[in-house]
């Protein structure tokens, strides 16, 4: 069955660039998480969205961080004038209801050179 | 930013035997628990969520327990076999409007 999808899989771009990264949560999903996580460590929180408005955005770890989520559906991180410190895998999950099982994506794997 | 750790705990199992990962939560109020297994190169998958209202739940295979005495969650995985290997996540949402806050992850691994 489908499951959360997120694109692109991998991402090299150059220091100083924009990135847009994409989430597909499952279909009628009502919450959507924003997770980072950089390598052999924990799961780092952005942001998530319940509907279309984000209650959350405590994880945030700076204003070149946004997040917006269109039609209660799909999720756009964009991460502006990347540095090399924003090199991590960035996950992206969904549920149900609020406060439910977190079903998660493979992730977006996001190198900054 | 919450739950990052430096280096993730091991834990060596041989293959056969039983397998018990322990995790401290945060937040005595929390009322949902999960566990996670994270295998390299995907995203974490579930395995086994308890409620706070009860103590222990059996799954196949594993087994979580709940101690809000002491804010401790653990997950048994009976008989373990090579395909355990992965890093495994112990999770809590404190209330029903809340985000998922995850612990550190321990990473379990398997001997021949």
């Amino acid at each position: 069955g489908a499951g959360v999808s997120q694109s692109p899989s991998n991402k090299v771009t150059e220091k100083g660039k924009d990135v847009e990264l994409r989430c597909d949560p499952i279909s009628g999903h009502t919450a959507l998480y924003w997770y980072r996580q950089s390598l052999g460590q924990g799961l780092e929180f952005l942001i998530y969205f319940q509907g279309n408005s984000a209650p959350d955005k405590s994880g945030l770890p700076s204003d070149r961080f946004s997040a917006e989520r269109t039609g209660g559906s799909v999720s756009t991180l964009t991460i502006q004038r990347t540095q090399q410190e924003d090199s991590a895998v960035y996950l992206c999950a969904s549920s149900l209801v609020q406060g439910g099982k977190g079903h998660f994506g493979d992730g977006t794997r996001l190198s900054i050179l | 930013g919450e739950s990052v750790g430096l280096h993730l705990p091991t834990l060596s199992v041989q293959e056969g035997d039983n397998s018990i990962i322990n995790c401290a939560y945060s937040n005595s109020a929390s009322d949902y628990f999960i566990w996670y297994k994270q295998e390299s190169g995907k995203g974490p998958q579930f395995i086994i969520d308890i409620r706070s209202n009860m103590d222990k739940r059996q799954g196949q295979r594993v087994t979580v327990l709940l101690n809000k005495t002491v804010k401790h969650l653990s997950l048994q995985i009976a008989a373990t076999q090579p395909g355990d290997s992965a890093v495994y996540f112990c999770a809590e949402i404190p209330n029903r409007d809340d985000k998922i806050i995850f612990g550190k992850g321990t990473r379990l691994h398997i001997l021949p």
